[in-house]
């Protein structure tokens, strides 16, 4: 069956160090690879799209990645801050023109 | 420039009762899309509408829900004779063209509480 798996445990970093997030599939083959963010009680906010053909994205402190073979997406906040303290989301399409989404992976940064 | 609005935020319902939940997607966008949250899922694609079609409702569950986006005004998503099982977040994101590959711009949602 199809999976999107992102760790269910709270991400708890220091402020300033690097938050690593993962986003494992199976049984998917996207051509797209995106990551929002949500804050309680809101929706979710767009981040970064990553082709497949994209081995790197970056946007100011973000990073993302995206390997094919592994079917893995590495998204990375460098020097984190306390408002970086949210939950993240992975999203990928699934082949019929849709988006699937993960569970989401929290992050809480500690000054 | 105003974003994709939901509304009402929280709707209350008791069970057997109908819910509407409402979509003004960003302007100039003419894509919408319906999206379900359940308490500790992911979100869940229910529906993709242009306007006056339905493109893809291959999320939506086949009884007691619909969804429309009419030439003129929000776009509705319909739950008749709620259960409690239907309580959760209710996302719509709207985008500028199709494909997977363009932003979805998301609104705050409405949390429908099914008593």
């Amino acid at each position: 069956s199809q999976k999107i798996e992102q760790n269910s445990e709270a991400l708890n970093i220091q402020e300033g160090k690097t938050a690593t997030l993962t986003c494992n599939y199976t049984n998917y083959s996207p051509a797209y690879l995106q990551w929002y963010r949500q804050d309680p009680g809101r929706g979710p906010v767009f981040l970064l799209l990553i082709r497949e053909n994209e081995k790197e994205k970056r946007k100011e402190r973000l990073k993302v990645t995206f390997d094919t073979t592994l079917k893995q997406s590495l998204f990375h906040i460098t020097a984190s801050q306390p408002a970086d303290s949210a939950t993240y989301l992975c999203a990928l399409d699934d082949g019929n023109n849709r988006l699937a989404f993960g569970k989401g992976n929290q992050v809480v940064v500690i000054p | 420039n105003a974003g994709v609005m939901q509304n009402p935020r929280h709707l209350v319902r008791r069970r057997g009762q109908e819910a509407r939940l409402r979509c003004s997607p960003m302007k100039g966008h003419s894509h919408v899309y319906w999206y379900r949250q359940l308490p500790e899922e992911g979100l869940k694609f229910m529906v993709y509408l242009q306007k006056e079609n339905i493109i893809d409702e291959s999320g939506m569950p086949k009884e007691r829900f619909s969804a429309e986006f009419p030439k003129e005004g929000p776009s509705i998503l319909r739950i008749q004779q709620v259960v409690r099982g239907d309580s959760a977040a209710y996302f719509c994101a709207s985008s500028t063209q199709t494909g997977v590959q363009e932003t979805q711009y998301f609104g705050p949602g409405t949390r429908l509480l099914v008593l």
